[in-house]
């Protein structure tokens, strides 16, 4: 069974772009989350996805978006970027989404922002 | 409370010498432990995990410990490897699917 993919794995913009990441779960996951990674802040929460709604959101402003299609395909958007936003975006998948659900995860999206 | 406290940051061992990284947490709705191995460059990979309704569970080399009332999960490594030199993360679950973070434990096993 493939794993968590990612595209593109890298990424380089400026200020004031966006940029749509995308996350392909392993199949049958139906649930995917989305990670910021930094060496400043370390690996945080950005929001989780189950069938096509949003269940939870960490403390991100509202430039940070995503959806989830019904193949439960994901997609996280950045818009108007800002140099504080490179970092490495993880994606997640679970199976079930429940309390103590695996979550297994993607190679990564680094994202430069020049 | 989402507090996660994970040490050290940094621990240099032996090969051959056994390791030990403790994380501690705030919020008693905690249900899962998992703990993550990251290599540089490399996706954070779940090397064991517990669930709350067990206080040990082990897996060849590597244990992990669960004390509920205290709060605090340790990992536990025994004759360590080289490759077994990475940065770990304890990432306990709150709510729906989310994980948080400790701050890292940089891994070193020297030859």
């Amino acid at each position: 069974k493939a794993g968590v993919t990612q595209t593109p794995r890298y990424l380089i913009k400026t200020r004031g772009q966006q940029v749509t990441l995308s996350c392909s779960p392993i199949s049958g996951h139906r649930s995917v989350s989305w990670y910021q990674q930094t060496p400043g802040q370390g690996l945080q929460f950005l929001f989780e996805y189950f069938s096509e709604t949003q269940r939870n959101k960490g403390n991100f402003p509202g430039r940070f978006s995503g959806r989830q299609f019904s193949n439960s395909r994901s997609e996280m958007n950045v818009s108007t970027l800002e140099l504080g936003d490179s970092a490495l975006y993880l994606c997640a998948s679970s199976l079930v989404a429940t309390a103590s659900d695996t979550q297994y995860f993607g190679p990564g999206t680094r994202l430069t922002v020049l | 409370g989402e507090n996660v406290e994970q040490h050290p940051s940094t621990l240099s061992v032996q090969e051959g010498d056994s390791a030990v990284i403790k994380c501690t947490y705030s919020d008693s709705a905690s249900n899962y432990f998992p703990w993550y191995k990251q290599e540089l460059g490399k996706r954070p990979q779940l090397i064991i995990d517990i669930r709350s309704n067990v206080g040990e569970k082990k897996d060849q080399r590597i244990a992990v410990t669960l004390n509920k009332t205290a709060k605090h999960f340790s990992l536990h490594i025994t004759e360590t490897q080289p490759e077994d030199s990475a940065v770990y993360f304890c990432a306990p679950k709150l709510g729906f699917q989310k994980l948080v973070f400790g701050t890292g434990t940089r891994l070193l096993v020297s030859p």
